[in-house]
């Protein structure tokens, strides 16, 4: 069956410090990954998605980027990070065309 | 206008009622329709999934999508205090140009109590 793995589950963060946040799918291949910010009692944002390694559509422009170095793994990272970065931040995948999506459990990231 | 909308409630109702949460969508290229429950400080965990139009059911839920209207419900049927939570609609689209891509596009979510 297929798992998705989002760590760490919790971060507190310095302004102006980095960020890495991992994904890792298993179980499936070449799946669609997904990066989504949920802000308080907002709905999710989407941020990145891709479709292949290497392959990175970013939607809004922001202080985030997102890299794919393989095929199961998805990477969020900010070079310096602000205050408006904290969130809620979920991973999620699907698989092959017109399958449902399924999300990791997500990492609260508090920037101070 | 968000291309999709969802009244964010809050909305609380007594335990055995039936609830309807809705959403509305202007993008007639939504493909898939999708209801999440989001327990809070939890990931969305997919509950229905459908992609035409009228009613599938499962269990106490039942997703209906009606494309002509574009407009889909979820409805819970004796509801339980278990199904407190935030519910989500969600839809996918093509992305031009991508073979095989979708994006998933979500509704603000509906924050749900029910009272015992």
């Amino acid at each position: 069956s297929q798992t998705i793995h989002q760590w760490p589950a919790t971060l507190v963060q310095p302004v102006g410090s980095p960020l890495s946040l991992e994904c890792t799918v298993e179980g499936t291949s070449n799946p669609n990954l997904y990066w989504y910010r949920q802000a308080a009692g907002r709905g999710l944002q989407l941020l990145f998605y891709s479709v292949g390694i290497g392959q990175i559509s970013s939607e809004v422009p922001q202080n985030l980027s997102a890299s794919r170095p393989q095929d199961r793994q998805f990477i969020l990272s900010s070079k310096k990070l602000l205050l408006s970065d904290s969130g809620f931040y979920l991973c999620a995948w699907r698989g092959a065309v017109n399958t449902e999506a399924f999300f990791g459990q997500g990492t609260r990231l508090t920037v101070v | 206008q968000k291309e999709v909308e969802q009244d964010p409630g809050p909305l609380s109702v007594p335990e055995g009622a039936i609830v309807s949460l809705n959403c509305t969508y202007s993008n007639s290229a939504f493909q898939y329709f999708m209801w999440y429950r989001q327990y809070s400080r939890k990931g969305p965990e997919l509950l229905m999934y459908t992609y035409s139009s009228g009613n599938k059911e499962d269990g106490r839920f039942t997703a209906q999508v009606d494309k002509s209207s574009k407009y889909i419900s979820l409805f819970i049927r004796d509801s339980q205090p278990s199904d407190s939570a935030t519910y989500l609609c969600a839809m996918t689209v093509g992305v031009l140009g991508v073979q095989g891509a979708q994006k998933l596009v979500f509704g603000q979510g509906t924050r749900l109590t029910i009272n015992p």
